[in-house]
């Protein structure tokens, strides 16, 4: 079945990047997503790649996708304050109403 | 922005009851979710909806779960007799065709249920 792991905390320094990664099992996962959760907030979608891709680069936000060995990263350039919160990894099948089955969240901690 | 909401934002109820948590998806959307997180642990799929009918549930939707979408604009999701494993976050979500066929879905805030 489905299974996706992600490490639960990172901490950076306001200004350094942020890399938080995710590994998944199932090879016929064919988009995988990165979902942001801020306190008291729903799961907004922040970026998300198809799996015959290997990088998207969205502004401050890069996703790296490795087919090979499951992986998928977020890399967030310049983190702010503001960029606190728990990131999810997700993965989907194509097609459909597909259920999505997500990691269980790093929460991330920006230092000022 | 359009948005998915969700009501109420906290349920509290006695094991045994009936609740019935209430969302209202974006409104040109197709698809229905809903999902749960139970604290500490990962967000679940519990069932889709399209056409007026499931598509898709989880081993966790059992009997005593229903959802239902009474009118143009409301999603419910009814837990029949509450058990206190039945405490958790509980999304709804909604999505419309996506580009290339990767259905986005847009959360809600989630209802924290508890049942005492």
């Amino acid at each position: 079945g489905e299974d996706v792991e992600q490490s639960l905390f990172l901490s950076v320094r306001e200004g350094d990047s942020s890399v938080i990664n995710c590994t998944y099992t199932d090879s016929s996962s064919t988009y995988l997503y990165w979902y942001k959760q801020e306190p008291g907030a729903g799961l907004q979608l922040l970026t998300y790649i198809f799996s015959n891709m290997d990088m998207k680069q969205d502004q401050r936000l890069t996703v790296l996708l490795n087919k090979k060995d499951k992986h998928l990263s977020l890399r967030i350039a310049d983190t702010q304050t503001g960029d606190s919160a728990i990131y999810f990894c997700a993965e989907s099948k194509e097609g459909g109403y597909q259920k999505v089955t997500f990691g269980i969240g790093t929460k991330l901690q920006v230092i000022p | 922005e359009p948005e998915v909401t969700q009501t109420p934002s906290h349920q509290v109820t006695q094991m045994g009851q009936e609740v019935i948590l209430r969302c209202v998806p974006i409104s040109n959307h197709l698809y229905f979710y809903w999902y749960r997180q139970i604290l500490g642990q990962k967000v679940e799929f519990l069932v889709s909806f399209y056409n007026n009918e499931i598509s898709e549930k989880s081993e966790i939707f059992d009997d005593q779960f229903s959802v239902e979408r009474p009118d143009g604009s409301n999603f419910t999701l009814k837990i029949r007799s509450t058990k206190l494993e039945d405490s958790a976050m509980y999304f709804c979500a909604s999505s419309d065709f996506g580009v290339g066929g990767g259905y986005e879905q847009y959360f809600g805030p989630g209802t924290r249920l508890t049942v005492t």
